[in-house]
């Protein structure tokens, strides 16, 4: 079936180390990518996303993702992280095939030790 | 501006019951979506609102679940003969239009605990 896939379930960094949650996904053609974020307590919210154009994207709060056709994957990083990036992140597509729906991959747990 | 709001933000019921849970979207918002999230897993999609008609409804996992938009603005998710299996929190999000580049803007959940 298409889906996204997140292999990291929970990924333990202490400030300043760099990150990178990976995301692939499995649909042909052309597919929109997205990154969000669930801070403790708070809403989904958008980190960023990508529909064409310059394949290396940059969100809110220093992340960037990269898009890599030939590997089916949208990789989200960020080179120092914070305690306060401690959160779920989620990756999510919309296929383009006229669909509106989110499908979303498992999310990742990312703990940031101080 | 207000966000997507979400009511109840938490409901317990019990096997068999009926429930209604609320979304009101940002203000001028036309799309509309319902998705369901369980525990340790991503939000998977229920059902999208363009306006006041279900523009897609795939994702509603039986015929116990319905959602309206009558004045295409607040939306209610019905669930019916609620099952221990129904329990998850339900998000909904709101775009300014259907455009796949449109952001979508999700509320707080409504944390359903079917007993």
């Amino acid at each position: 079936a298409q889906s996204v896939s997140q292999h990291n379930h929970h990924v333990i960094l202490s400030e300043a180390a760099s990150l990178e949650l990976g995301c692939n996904y499995s649909y042909g053609g052309t597919v929109n990518l997205f990154w969000y974020v669930q801070y403790p307590g708070q809403h989904l919210q958008l980190l960023l996303k990508y529909f064409s154009g310059d394949p290396l994207v940059k969100g809110i709060k220093g992340f960037e993702a990269e898009f890599i056709k030939s590997k089916f994957s949208f990789n989200l990083r960020k080179p120092s992280v914070q305690w306060s990036d401690t959160a779920e992140y989620f990756c999510a597509a919309i296929p383009d095939q006229g669909a509106q729906k989110l499908v979303f991959g498992q999310g990742t747990r990312l703990t940031i030790n101080p | 501006g207000a966000g997507v709001s979400q009511t109840p933000s938490n409901k317990v019921t019990e096997k068999g019951k009926y429930v209604e849970l609320r979304c009101d979207p940002i203000s001028g918002h036309t799309a509309l979506y319902w998705y369901r999230q369980s525990l340790g897993q991503g939000p998977e999609f229920l059902i999208y609102f363009q306006g006041t008609g279900a523009a897609d409804d795939s994702g509603l996992p039986n015929d116990r679940f319905f959602a309206v938009r009558p004045e295409g603005s607040v939306s209610t998710l019905k669930i019916q003969r609620t099952e221990r299996g129904d329990s998850a929190v339900y998000l909904c999000a709101s775009s300014l239009t259907r455009g796949r580049g449109e952001t979508q803007y999700f509320g707080p959940g409504t944390r359903l605990l079917v007993l």
